[in-house]
């Protein structure tokens, strides 16, 4: 079966702007997480959502934002792009709590 | 705050060799701990993982260890082969939070480097 897909792969964009990363998670699974992996700072935990429902949030600014859709697929929306917000944003999707989690390829961010 | 950690960036073996990847974590809460492998251009992969009323737990050609006592994790790989460059994460959950993806405190990472 199709594992986790996220788009698109890389993307550029400019300070200020704002961007949309969409993942689509393997067919039934209905918990959605997001995380940022930067060579500094690792993998930290953004948000996770299970039935259109944020269930747990990480220590982020509120220009981090996201949703689920009925289908479970997610979208996660960057505001007010910084610097620092170049990164690779992983998603990762579980049947629920207690679930082996997939992750997808992941979407490459620059900002310039 | 509390965080999980990896005592080595890079580790280098040789091919045949076992591994051992160790990570040391601070939560005393963390229950659940899983390991990952991320290979480069990918997104990370489930290895194995351990609850904490658990010491010891195989898997295939791996081997996870937990020692609450010091609050210390590692993972054992077998007969290290090529395929088995990549970057090892340790995380960890809080307790009762379930197992699945959501809140996992990641370590910074060991580059696992196979010699021929």
């Amino acid at each position: 079966k199709a594992g986790v897909t996220q788009t698109p792969r890389y993307l550029i964009k400019t300070r200020g702007q704002q961007v949309t990363l969409s993942c689509s998670p393997i067919s039934g699974h209905r918990s959605v997480s997001w995380y940022q992996q930067t060579p500094g700072q690792g993998l930290q935990f953004l948000f996770e959502y299970f039935s259109e429902t944020q269930r747990n949030k990480g220590n982020f600014p509120g220009r981090f934002s996201g949703r689920q859709f009925s289908n479970s697929r997610s979208e996660m929306n960057v505001s007010t792009l910084e610097l620092g917000d170049s990164a690779l944003y992983l998603c990762a999707s579980s049947l629920g709590a207690g679930e082996e989690a997939f992750f997808g390829q992941g979407t490459r961010l620059t900002v310039v | 705050g509390e965080s999980v950690g990896l005592h080595l960036p890079t580790l280098s073996v040789q091919e045949g060799d076992n591994s051992i990847i160790n990570c040391a974590y601070s939560n005393s809460a963390s229950d659940y701990f899983i390991w990952y492998k991320q290979e480069s251009g990918k997104g990370p992969q489930f290895i194995i993982d351990i609850r904490s009323n658990m010491d010891k737990r195989q898997g295939q050609r791996v081997t996870v260890l937990l020692n609450k006592t010091v609050k210390h994790l590692s993972l054992q790989i077998a007969a290290t082969q090529p395929g088995d460059s990549a970057v090892y994460f340790c995380a960890e959950k809080q307790a009762n939070s379930g197992g699945g993806a959501d809140g996992l405190t990641f370590g910074k990472g060991t580059h696992l480097i196979i010699q021929p």
